[in-house]
């Protein structure tokens, strides 16, 4: 596709109810980025992959939160047990080149994910 | 301490005002990135910068690598531009971006 795209865009959720965000990076991007940015905040780094391989996942805030990207291209990051805390918008940002801190980012639009 | 500062947090211009946000940063990178997120959420890269001066249309960014910090110019502002522009340096070892909490621009008709 021409640029990032996730979906959904909006998720409701219900405290304790699993979800799945998805994430179509641009196609050919090696690198790929899971971002968790609260209402007011910068975003902030939950997981890198390079390729299918989850390089690092230091950013997840809890057992919870796990990501995958199986053959190398759409990711998904799945939430366990919601909690209300993990109220945010869910970024996803790919780049052509393995990681590299010169590398351009492309983002998604986001996916706002509200836990009432 | 954040790693990356912004100021100011909130600005607000009338049109036509030349603009300036500042980015400082405390840690080592190679590369410095300004981000314009709007309303709806979705971030759009302005310029990735690793020394001197970008221009871009009527934007304008320069980074200073000895004193840790960047600028971003915006002239002849126009309502359109009213957006968050967040800082974002190459932080971790795999290049993954470390973020400012973004400055809220509003530029009035």
């Amino acid at each position: 596709g021409a640029g990032v795209s996730q979906s959904p865009r909006y998720k409701v959720a219900k405290r304790g109810q699993d979800v799945a965000l998805r994430c179509d990076p641009i196609s050919g991007h090696v690198s790929l980025f899971w971002y968790q940015q609260a209402l007011g905040q910068g975003p902030e780094f939950l997981t890198y992959f390079q390729n299918e391989a989850q390089l690092d996942k230091s950013g997840l805030p809890s057992d919870r939160f796990f990501a995958e990207r199986p053959e190398g291209s759409v990711s998904t990051l799945k939430i366990q047990r919601t909690q209300q805390e993990d109220s945010a918008v869910y970024l996803c940002a790919s780049s052509l080149h393995r990681g590299g801190v010169g590398t351009e980012a492309f983002f998604g639009q986001g996916t706002r994910l509200t836990v009432v | 301490k954040n790693e990356v500062e912004q100021s100011p947090q909130n600005l607000t211009a009338q049109e036509g005002e030349f603009i300036t946000i500042n980015c400082s940063y405390s840690v080592g990178i190679s590369a410095l990135h300004w981000l314009q997120q709007h309303p709806g959420g979705g971030i759009v890269s302005l310029f990735m910068l690793s020394s001197g001066k970008k221009k871009h249309g009527r934007l304008i960014a320069t980074i200073n690598i000895q004193e840790k910090h960047s600028s971003l110019h915006i002239t002849a502002s126009h309502p359109r531009d009213s957006a968050v522009y967040i800082c974002a340096v190459g932080g971790g070892s795999q290049g993954n971006l470390i973020f400012g909490k973004g400055t809220k621009l509003s530029v009035k008709p």
